[in-house]
């Protein structure tokens, strides 16, 4: 299989612990997005990467959150110091070209972040 | 503030039971639609990009359609399998930050009774 690849998919911290997230896209796929949905909401745009890049973060929080898709191996989602309301599901995309055509991306099977 | 609206929340059909799904936006500039599929516990699977007014893109039992302010996804004499939310999503035309992400609409829950 192919497809878009996240780890872990269920994740449970404690607050104030931190909690990262993993992605691989799908082959030949060199651009990688997070989404994130909390309960009762829809998919929210949080970052736009490239190999060695980050393109468009404007969907980050401005605290605590920070990706990184680094030349060899997985792209990363890092959450420090994570707090309840942090609790949902992180899910990663990837297409095989560049973010703002229009062209369709391709969604993992989501990480799924408890906080206690 | 560009939005994406979904309608119903939520859809009960018998087996069969043919209706559609309703995906309207507010424009500035549409760089293409989206139609995914979710399943409880599993990411968005994709169904249909459409890119212009007009055009209508179909897959055995769905049928998506296009017009200059809201999208359609047509189910024909549906089956239990075809139960899930169907999430809409916007790609709008802006430049510069902002321009590489997907607006989402919060999806229609679609229950298809035997």
């Amino acid at each position: 299989n192919a497809g878009v690849m996240q780890n872990p998919r269920h994740l449970v911290r404690r607050r104030g612990q931190e909690a990262r997230l993993r992605c691989s896209p799908m082959k030949g796929h060199s651009h990688v997005y997070w989404y994130r949905q909390l309960p009762e909401e829809g998919l929210k745009f949080m970052v736009y990467l490239q190999k060695e890049n980050i393109i468009d973060e404007s969907g980050m929080p401005k605290e605590r959150f920070s990706a990184e898709f680094p030349k060899e191996g997985p792209s990363i989602l890092r959450i420090q110091q994570v707090v309840r309301g942090d609790s949902a599901a992180y899910f990663c995309a990837s297409s095989p070209t560049q973010g703002n055509t229009g062209n369709t991306i391709y969604f993992g099977e989501g990480s799924w972040l408890t906080v206690v | 503030e560009d939005q994406v609206t979904q309608s119903p929340e939520a859809l009960r059909l018998q087996e069969g039971e043919s209706s559609s799904l309703n995906c309207s936006y507010t424009v500035s500039g549409l760089r293409g639609l989206f139609w995914y599929r979710q399943d409880p516990g599993k990411g968005p699977e994709f169904l249909f990009t459409l890119y212009s007014a007009g055009e209508e893109k179909e897959k055995e039992r769905l049928k998506a359609t296009l017009t200059k302010k809201e999208s359609f996804l047509h189910i024909t004499a549906p089956k239990p399998e075809d139960s899930a939310t169907y999430l809409c999503a916007v790609q709008f035309a802006y430049s510069g930050a902002g321009s590489y992400q997907l607006t989402f609409g919060k999806g229609t829950k679609l229950s298809v009774i035997p």
